[in-house]
């Protein structure tokens, strides 16, 4: 079964500060998927990593894929009340599973004013 | 529309009861999905359409739990002689046809919250 854990599981911090939330697989994935998701709404993706060692910006948002392709981070730079939200990762089924996503248990981030 | 449709959003029903949990997915996707939430977890996979066959039933957790595509739009998930275990968010998504999911990306509905009393 793989498995992706991610850390910390909650996290509280002031507008302005900086904050990394990682994402840790047992497995490699195809591919890996970072989603936010809001109370009420459904998961919104936010960046596809696909080769090991790949970093991608997204405004304040920084995402990292290991070299060995079975971990990722995800960070965040001046955090606004905006950012507040869960943050999924997720493993993407490799060949004939291509279509599955194996998702982590999230990170509840709060930014407070 | 423009984005994929659940309904309800959300039910409460007793626990032996029959539910039925509707997804309308984006106009021209053909790939769609059905995903479990519960409280304090990621989504689970459930089932996976592709068109009006189900690809893949190997997330649904037992012989409770049936979803339909009759005409490869619309699907609808229905649940059994409920048990209070079943309570969760039930998520569904959509894709355009034949990508996966590496280069593609999947649209998720607002879920349907259900709870057994």
């Amino acid at each position: 079964t793989q498995l992706l854990e991610q850390s910390p599981q909650f996290l509280s911090i002031q507008e302005g500060e900086n904050l990394t939330v990682y994402c840790n697989s047992s497995s490699v994935f195809s591919s890996l998927q970072w989603y936010r998701q809001e109370p009420g709404e459904g998961p919104v993706l936010l960046v596809t990593v696909v080769t090991g060692g790949e970093v991608k910006k997204l405004k304040r948002l920084t995402f990292q894929f290991g070299d060995a392709r079975k971990d990722s981070s995800l960070h965040i730079t001046a955090a606004q009340t905006g950012d507040t939200g869960l943050y999924l990762c997720a493993g993407v089924g490799s060949g004939g599973s291509n279509y599955k996503l194996t998702f982590g248990k999230g990170t509840l981030l709060t930014v407070n004013p | 529309g423009a984005g994929v449709s659940q309904t309800p959003s959300n039910k409460v029903t007793e626990k032996g009861k029959y539910v039925e949990l509707r997804c309308d997915p984006i106009s021209g996707h053909t790939a769609l999905y059905w995903y479990r939430q519960s409280l304090g977890q990621g989504p689970e996979f459930l089932i996976y359409f592709q068109g009006t066959g189900a690809a893949d039933d190997s997330g649904l957790p037992n012989d409770r739990f049936f979803a339909v595509r009759p005409e490869g739009s619309v699907s609808t998930l229905k649940i059994q002689r409920t048990e209070r275990g079943d309570s969760a968010v039930y998520l569904c998504a959509s894709s355009p046809r034949y990508r996966a999911l590496t280069g593609n990306t999947i649209y998720f509905g607002e879920g349907s919250w259900l709870t057994v009393v």
